[in-house]
């Protein structure tokens, strides 16, 4: 069975700083990674992926994070946040040979980002 | 990615009721999806949709409670049976889409159960 961990309930930041979130998950098999953000009062949108190929991937709104096979984890980062990034976010798994394309999600991060 | 739709947005229901969430897709998907987001948490999936078959109740969900209808490849609904304020949440639909199958989300029901 496939588990994720988000240590981080809650990164308040200010803005115009970097940030990481944390992520990491547990799997006997191989898995593919995704980051998903939930703005307040919306539905969850895909921020990135990562499927194969170059463990650093970019996504939309300038977020970026790295598959460490090692270490098990897929930090998100930004180099700089702005007061909309404020929103959850969300880590979640997907077995590679999984038919059912389930999604585990982790327990979410709110990112607060103040002025 | 699709262009997904939930009717309605949001709800105030009184305890015993049922309530039907629409989803509705812009192209034909194979697999869709049922989420419950309980307030503060995580999401947590209700069942698996395919068209042509019975939906897939994952432990902890049973049919009676949240039907599932799946009528052809650009829709579905989720009913919410017998509520109770423990029943308050968000219910999202999502679809599986591109090559790996990725999964793409709806805006969401916001349901309250007084």
């Amino acid at each position: 069975a496939q588990s994720v961990t988000q240590l981080d309930s809650q990164v308040p930041v200010f803005e115009e700083a970097p940030v990481e979130l944390r992520c990491n998950y547990s799997s006997s098999v191989s898995v593919y990674l995704f980051w998903y953000v939930q703005y307040p009062n919306q539905g969850l949108q895909l921020l990135l992926k990562y499927l194969s190929g170059s463990t650093l991937v970019k996504g939309i709104n300038g977020f970026e994070a790295e598959f460490n096979k090692s270490q098990t984890s897929f930090h998100l980062r930004k180099p700089s946040v702005h007061i909309s990034d404020t929103a959850e976010y969300f880590c979640a798994v997907r077995p590679w040979m999984d038919s059912s394309y389930k999604l585990i999600f982790g327990s979410g991060t709110r990112l607060l980002v103040r002025p | 990615s699709a262009v997904i739709s939930q009717k309605p947005s949001r709800d105030i229901c009184q305890r015993g009721t049922s309530l039907t969430i629409q989803c509705q897709v812009d192209s034909q998907v194979t697999m869709m999806f049922w989420y419950r987001q309980q307030p503060g948490q995580s999401l947590t999936l209700i069942a698996t949709a395919n068209q042509g078959s019975e939906a897939t109740y994952e432990s902890g969900f049973v049919i009676d409670k949240f039907p599932i209808s799946r009528p052809n490849l650009t829709f579905s609904t989720l009913t919410v049976s017998n509520m109770s304020p423990e029943d308050s949440s968000i219910y999202l639909c999502s679809v599986a889409l591109g090559s790996y199958n990725e999964q793409f989300f709806g805006p969401g029901t916001r349901l309250t159960v007084l």
